[in-house]
């Protein structure tokens, strides 16, 4: 098994560019998530998603947009990028969201210049 | 909304001295309440985890961590550390709301160096 793996893992953007971030999981997972890690901030909850074609918004969906087509892929788009989205993002599935060990992605680190 | 709090930043540990790390939560209900660990440049890896039963939980690489509902805590402990311990330690809290699942909670990690 893979596990969970994540593509780019590093990304260059201008402001307003747009860039989609690959994340795809080979468990059979039903639970996705996507976390965003700042500097003194710990991981913060963009968007998850409970199974093919259902997602939701979690603390800081602001300014990204996810789908859900398949069990195995969640993309995670930028539309606009813009500095205050430079970060490392981490894709992560699970059997469960709250309740079930989250196994985590290497992780893509983005510059938005 | 449930919160999590780790009051220390950073911890310097000689190498082969115990180890704590605190984690103080804030949530309701009885949460489910998670260590991961983070060595640099990595995703994170669970260490262990609480739901209910035993309040002494037992995780990997030698890890422990204690459930104390009256303090609203979930401290971790290695009695010994090795240099491969030093990395980013968070505490994550989880909770179901009524209407399916709100994901974790996340606190802001603490850093843990090892002095030889």
């Amino acid at each position: 098994n893979a596990g969970v793996t994540q593509t780019p893992k590093f990304q260059v953007l201008k402001t307003g560019q747009s860039m989609t971030l690959q994340c795809a999981q080979d468990m059979n997972h039903e639970y996705m998530s996507w976390y965003r890690q700042d500097p003194g901030m710990g991981l913060r909850l963009i968007h998850y998603s409970v199974g093919a074609g259902i997602t939701d918004q979690g603390e800081v969906p602001n300014g990204y947009n996810v789908s859900r087509s398949t069990t195995e892929d969640f993309p995670l788009r930028l539309l606009s990028a813009a500095p205050s989205q430079t970060s490392v993002y981490f894709c992560a599935s699970s059997y469960g969201l709250a309740e079930e060990t989250q196994y985590f992605g290497p992780g893509t680190r983005l510059l938005v210049l | 909304a449930q919160s999590v709090t780790q009051p220390d930043i950073h911890i310097t540990v000689s190498e082969g001295a115990s180890l704590e790390l605190r984690c103080n939560y804030s949530y309701g209900a009885t949460p489910y309440l998670f260590w991961y660990v983070q060595s640099p440049g990595q995703g994170l890896q669970l260490l262990l985890k609480y739901f209910s039963g035993d309040t002494l939980v037992q995780g990997i690489k030698g890890f422990e961590a204690e459930f104390k509902r009256s303090q609203s805590s979930f401290n971790l402990r290695k009695p010994s550390v090795h240099w491969s311990d030093a990395a980013e330690y968070f505490c994550a809290v989880g909770r179901l709301s009524g209407g399916g699942a709100d994901g974790l909670t996340f606190g802001k990690g603490t850093h843990l160096i090892i002095q030889p």
